[in-house]
């Protein structure tokens, strides 16, 4: 499988604790993108990385998410003493440089903050 | 991308029938647009684009429609099946990020 990869597929953690999510991309894509999504809802856009440098934070991402990229090929987001508005789930897309070019999908990190 | 909705939550359809689902953009600049398909605990799924120079374009079974004059898009599904079901969104794609609506549940009745 060649799409893009996100582990763990699913998260339960008490309300404080840290978590860690990683992605894997599709390997030439350039770009990767954190999105988090709420049910019911649409994926809302959280960051975004150009190879190593991220270029964009939304401001969702609280002093608590940080997102890292540091060979320009996996991404880690790591969110610091959980709440359970944190619940949710947490795509990565990748895609590449060029303009007009789309956004591939992972299934996802399910995080349930209890 | 700015703000970019869809008219109707859900949406029915017989098997066998066709569906369209519509969704209005408020950026007139924009110029990328993507229909994704999200089946229940997965991720988007890519499944047609269209550039704003096209005002149609199709792929197997689907056909997206573009009108710059009102900013709408609609997705058309021929023969609806079953494995249809899913919520679909139409996307705004400018040189940085994708920005999705609120999506368009699409149920197929047997």
């Amino acid at each position: 499988d060649t799409g893009v990869s996100q582990n763990p597929r699913h998260k339960i953690t008490k309300r404080g604790q840290n978590v860690t999510f990683r992605c894997d991309p599709i390997s030439e894509h350039n770009r990767l993108y954190w999105y988090r999504q709420t049910l019911g809802q649409g994926p809302e856009f959280l960051t975004y990385f150009q190879n190593e440098a991220q270029l964009e934070k939304s401001r969702l991402l609280s002093d608590r998410f940080s997102a890292e990229r540091p060979k320009g090929s996996f991404s880690t987001l790591e969110i610091q003493r959980t709440e359970q508005g944190d619940s949710a789930m947490y795509l990565c897309a990748s895609s590449l440089v060029h303009y007009n070019s789309p956004l591939h999908f992972g299934n996802g990190t399910r995080l349930t903050v209890t | 991308g700015e703000s970019v909705g869809l008219h109707l939550p859900t949406l029915s359809v017989q098997e066998g029938d066709n569906s369209i689902i519509n969704c209005a953009y408020s950026n007139s600049a924009s110029d990328y647009f993507i229909w994704y398909k999200q089946e229940s605990g997965k991720g988007p799924q890519f499944i047609i684009d269209i550039r704003s120079n096209m005002d149609k374009r199709q792929g197997q079974r689907v056909t997206v429609l573009l009108n710059k004059t009102v900013k709408h898009l609609s997705l058309q599904i021929a023969a609806t099946q079953p494995g249809d079901s899913a919520v679909y969104f139409c996307a705004d794609l400018g040189y940085q990020k994708v920005t999705f609506g609120t999506g368009t549940k699409l149920q197929v009745i047997p």
